[in-house]
């Protein structure tokens, strides 16, 4: 049983193309998250949403667009990709958000190549 | 910048072997948390260490936090080969919101 899965794990696309991956968590937790890994390994908080409410939205292209269409689920868009956007991104999700004491826990990543 | 780093980069032992990883962080925290990556995979949580704590252990995994120096270690004792994967250190501050800020890693690979 997944607690935290994304899909695709992999997807090579071309600049300009738009595409999703998507993520979804059975463990009924209220807060989930997207990283982006770069290739040095660097993992960056890109958004966070509590119960379908955006909490984080940190300095990212609105290129990107999240979609959470319930709690258990967190979609990621990318309009227009560029060579930049190749990464790993991975999504996460914590019981309840409070970042004082929850634990994240982590999907496998869905590896972006863009051509 | 908020993130972690990580010290060395890259650490290579033999099995059984105890290893050792540093991490310092700039601003003071909430917590610090250590995580693991094996090669292709989604992060592991290990542990969290509070702001007040100073040590913590987890089975063979022993975290130490100091934050007059701000800065924590992460041993492994009697390492396994299964060890083999990258370490983050992650920080959590009071002005971060619901994010985690995590470092660059350590990559540890342990030959039998």
């Amino acid at each position: 049983d997944t607690a935290v899965s994304q899909t695709p794990k992999y997807l090579v696309t071309q600049m300009g193309n738009d595409k999703s991956i998507k993520c979804e968590q059975n463990l009924g937790h209220d807060t989930m998250y997207w990283y982006k890994q770069d290739s040095k390994k660097f993992l960056k908080i890109m958004f966070s949403y509590n119960n379908k409410e955006l909490i984080i939205n940190e300095t990212v292209p609105n290129r990107f667009s999240p979609k959470s269409p319930d709690k258990a689920h967190l979609n990621l868009h990318i309009n227009s990709l560029e060579l930049g956007d190749s990464a790993v991104y991975f999504c996460a999700s914590s019981r309840t958000g409070q970042i004082l004491t929850d634990t994240q826990y982590f999907g496998p990543g869905t590896r972006l190549t863009v051509l | 910048s908020q993130q972690g780093e990580e010290d060395p980069q890259a650490l290579s032992i033999q099995e059984g072997e105890n290893a050792t990883m540093n991490c310092s962080y700039k601003t003071s925290i909430n917590n610090l948390q250590w995580y693991r990556q094996n090669s292709g995979r989604g992060l592991v949580h290990l542990i969290l260490i509070r702001s007040n704590e100073r040590e913590k252990h987890s089975g063979r995994l022993r975290v130490t936090l100091d934050t007059s120096k701000k800065s924590s270690s992460l041993l492994i004792t009697a390492s396994r080969a299964a060890d083999t994967a990258s370490y983050f250190c992650a920080t959590v501050h009071s002005n971060s919101g619901y994010a985690l800020n995590f470092g660059k890693g350590t990559s540890l690979l342990v030959t039998p």
